[in-house]
């Protein structure tokens, strides 16, 4: 499994763009970059994931790096419930299991 | 659509008592994971059923059982408790497929256990 670095915690103002890191240099050319969220007392939510291109969902862009050794999660108008801990995790395509690291704790102030 | 329910929400047990864990999957997914998440620390896998059969297995002792049922619900087991077992336990329901394997993951409130 592909080894992740993300900062501790980010903090940010309501709507304001957020970008979080995150760097995987140990990534192999068929796993595939997810991001998951954890809001406060729920489960793990996904949020966007991608190869090689960059990704647009409702929630979120992801931009990759052109080598893949790092990835950026673009929250272009945080809003107070996007207060969350957010995990980048390497996977290949259709991976028995999700390998979650540390995570970002991010904070939204208003 | 449903999504994933645990129950229960909370329990506390003592040292070496049995627990019984239990999630309700989102309709039309056929494959179920449990994970553990101690305090501070991100989600670690403890093993997944597809189809009623065991289909992988993370670093956790046997004590960790699970049970899948033919509607897709599941039950985790933990046997002999011990004090670091106190940890929220998440279950993730997914569709497995020939073609592109396991999908997105969608995860339930969890189920806090704390053993005293």
């Amino acid at each position: 499994d592909a080894k992740t670095t993300q900062p501790n915690s980010m903090e940010s103002n309501e709507e304001e763009p957020v970008h979080l890191p995150c760097n995987h240099s140990t990534i192999s050319g068929t796993d595939y970059i997810h991001w998951y969220r954890q809001l406060p007392s729920q489960g793990p939510e996904y949020v966007i994931h991608g190869l090689t291109s960059n990704v647009n969902n409702r929630m979120a862009s992801l931009a990759i790096a052109e080598d893949r050794k790092s990835s950026t999660l673009i929250l272009h108008r945080a809003t107070l419930r996007d207060a969350a801990v957010y995990y980048c995790i390497p996977r290949v395509q259709g991976a028995q299991k999700l390998v979650f690291g540390q995570g970002t704790r991010l904070t939204i102030n208003p | 659509e449903t999504g994933v329910t645990q129950s229960p929400t909370h329990l506390i047990k003592t040292r070496g008592q049995q627990v019984t864990l239990r999630c309700s999957s989102q309709s039309g997914h056929n494959t179920v994971s449990w994970y553990q998440q101690a305090l501070g620390q991100g989600p670690q896998f403890i093993f997944q059923y597809y189809r009623e059969e065991e289909n992988g297995r993370g670093n956790f002792p046997p004590r960790f059982s699970g049970l899948q049922f033919p509607n897709y619900s599941s039950e985790l087991n933990v046997n002999a408790l011990e004090l670091d077992d106190s940890a929220l336990y998440l279950c993730a329901s997914s569709s497995l497929t020939t073609s592109f394997g396991l999908g997105t993951q969608y995860f339930g409130p969890g189920t806090r256990l704390l053993v005293l």
